[in-house]
C-alpha cells in the first residue's frame, strides 16, 4: 500500500529530446507528488510537485502528468540537455502522516550530446 | 531560500567509534527533520523522523541506539552513529520540512560520506 514504483532504472535520451519517467502508486491516501533530481555524491533536490487537484504542471522544462484514476504521474523533461543527467526520484506522501516521503526507486537519465 | 547543510560532507572513522553528523537549516526553521540513508544506485531509506524537542522516531528496523538522533533547536539535528563498523558505511542525507501547511516541503542537505574502516 506505500510502494511507489518508478520506471524506467535507466533512460538513455539525445539532447534536445524528450525524457519521460513514469511512477504508480497504490496508496489512494497519497496527495502530494514531489519529483527530485539527484547528482551524484549530493541530495537530492526538489524539482517540482503536483497535487491531486491538478492533472498537469510545468515548470519551465520539465511537466508533471498526474492521472488519478490510473494512479500514476510521471515527469517529462523537454529539450533534454546533458546536464539533465542525473538521477530521478518521484515519490509521494499524504496528510496525516508527518509529510513522510514514499520514494520511488529512481531513475538515471542520461542525456547525450 | 531553503537551504539545508550538512556537516561533515565526508568522514572516514575506524571501526567502534562514533560519528556525529550535523543538519541545519540555514534560512528558516524546521520543526520536523528527517533522516536518510543511501546504498549505491539505491534510493532513500528513511531512517528516522526528528521533531524538535521530542523524542525521535525511528522507521522499523533501525536500531534508535546505534543511530541516535537529537533535535536540540529549530535549525539543528544531529544523527550520532554509535560504535560504527563497516556495514554502517553508507551516505546519510537529512532534510527539513519548511512551512506549517499540511503540504510541507522537504529540502534536503548535500549528504555525509561515512567510511567506516
Amino acid at each position: 500500500q506505500q510502494q511507489v514504483k518508478q520506471s524506467p532504472q535507466s533512460l538513455i535520451v539525445q539532447k534536445g529530446g524528450i525524457s519521460i519517467i513514469n511512477c504508480a502508486y497504490e496508496n489512494t491516501a497519497f496527495d502530494y507528488f514531489p519529483w527530485y533530481q539527484q547528482f551524484p555524491g549530493k541530495g537530492p533536490a526538489l524539482l517540482i510537485a503536483i497535487r491531486p487537484d491538478v492533472s498537469e504542471k510545468k515548470e519551465g522544462r520539465f511537466t508533471i502528468s498526474f492521472n488519478k484514476s490510473a494512479k500514476q504521474f510521471s515527469l517529462h523533461i523537454m529539450d533534454s540537455q546533458p546536464g539533465d543527467s542525473a538521477t530521478y526520484f518521484c515519490a509521494a506522501s499524504r496528510v496525516g502522516s508527518g509529510s513522510r516521503l514514499t520514494f520511488g526507486e529512481g531513475t538515471q537519465l542520461t542525456v547525450n550530446p | 531560500g531553503a537551504v539545508v547543510s550538512q556537516h561533515p560532507s565526508r568522514v572516514i572513522c575506524k571501526s567502534g567509534t562514533s560519528v556525529k553528523i550535523e543538519c541545519r537549516s540555514l534560512d528558516f526553521q524546521a520543526t520536523t527533520m528527517f533522516w536518510y540513508r543511501q546504498f549505491p544506485k539505491k534510493s532513500l531509506m528513511l531512517m528516522a523522523t526528528s521533531n524538535e524537542g521530542s523524542k525521535a522516531t525511528y522507521e522499523q528496523g533501525v536500531e534508535k541506539d546505534k543511530f541516535l538522533i537529537n533535535h536540540a533547536s529549530l535549525t539543528l539535528s544531529t544523527l550520532t552513529v554509535t560504535s560504527a563498523h563497516p556495514e554502517d558505511s553508507s551516505f546519510y542525507i537529512c532534510s527539513a520540512l519548511r512551512g506549517l501547511a499540511s503540504y510541507n516541503e522537504q529540502f534536503f542537505g548535500p549528504g555525509t560520506r561515512l567510511t567506516v574502516l
